[in-house]
C-alpha cells in the first residue's frame, strides 16, 4: 500500500521566481491537504482540496494556489517567492470525512524549499 | 487567535519511565485531536486521535483528553531511545468549516 509521496524532495529557487510542488494521496484518500513547516515550528495550514476544489484556506496569501486533479493527485504553486517562503511544504492526505471535520491525515516526506 | 500550546522542551526522560507531554488549547470549539511524532528531518507520523474526554490506549501510548480544562496529554510508557522525537498536537472542530491547527511541538529526549 503506496503511502504519501511528494516530489521534488529538494528544491532550490531564486527570490521572484515560481515553483511547483506535486503529491499524490494514500490509496483510498480523496482529501489532500497542505502545510508549510518552518524550522522549529509546527506545521502551519495552507488549504485542503477535495473534489478538485480547494475547500478550506489558512492564512496565506494568494501567491500560495493549488489544483486538485481526477485522480486525487494535487500540486502546490507559490509564485513571487520571498526569502521567507523557505520551509518544509508538507502534503497529507486523509479520507473524506462526510462533513464531519478533521479526520487522521497521514504526511507524505516534504519538499524542502530554500529561496535564495 | 485561536491557538495550540505545548511546552518546547527539551523534555528529557530516562530510559524505562514514563513520558508525559502536554497540550492546551484555545478554541472551546474544538472536538478532534491528534498526537504526531516527527523525527529530525523528516515528517509526521500520526500516534494516535481522540475524539472524547477521557483516556484512549494504543500499545506503550495513552492519549488523555479533558475539554473542560481544554487540554491533551500523551503519556508514553517504558520510553525507548527511539521514542525520542518533537510530539506535535494538533486541534479541529468538528465541521467542514474547521481549520485545523498544531502545536509547536515538544521534543522529547529519552536517556539511557
Amino acid at each position: 500500500d503506496a503511502g504519501v509521496t511528494q516530489s521534488p524532495t529538494h528544491l532550490i529557487k531564486t527570490r521572484g521566481q515560481q515553483v511547483t510542488l506535486r503529491c499524490s494521496p494514500k490509496s483510498g484518500h480523496d482529501t489532500v491537504s497542505w502545510y508549510q513547516q518552518a524550522l522549529g515550528q509546527g506545521p502551519q495550514f495552507i488549504f485542503q482540496y477535495y473534489e478538485e476544489e480547494e475547500r478550506q484556506r489558512g492564512n496565506f496569501p494568494d501567491r500560495f494556489s493549488g489544483h486538485q486533479f481526477p485522480n486525487y493527485s494535487s500540486e502546490l504553486n507559490v509564485n513571487a517567492l520571498l526569502l521567507g517562503d523557505s520551509a518544509l511544504y508538507l502534503c497529507a492526505s486523509s479520507p473524506r470525512q462526510g462533513g464531519l471535520g478533521w479526520g487522521e491525515q497521514y504526511f507524505g516526506p516534504g519538499t524542502r524549499l530554500t529561496v535564495t | 487567535q485561536k491557538e495550540v500550546e505545548q511546552n518546547s522542551g527539551p523534555l528529557s526522560v530516562p530510559e524505562g519511565a514514563i513520558a508525559s507531554l502536554n497540550c492546551t488549547y484555545s478554541d472551546r470549539g474544538s472536538q478532534s485531536f491528534f498526537w504526531y511524532r516527527q523525527y529530525s528531518g523528516k515528517s509526521p507520523e500520526l500516534i494516535m486521535s481522540i475524539y472524547s474526554n477521557g483516556d484512549k490506549e494504543d500499545g506503550r501510548f495513552t492519549a488523555q483528553l479533558n475539554k473542560a480544562s481544554q487540554y491533551v496529554s500523551l503519556l508514553i510508557r517504558d520510553s525507548q531511545p527511539s521514542d525520542s522525537a518533537t510530539y506535535l498536537c494538533a486541534a479541529s472542530g468538528y465541521s467542514s468549516a474547521s481549520k485545523i491547527i498544531f502545536g509547536s511541538g515538544t521534543r522529547l529526549s529519552i536517556r539511557p
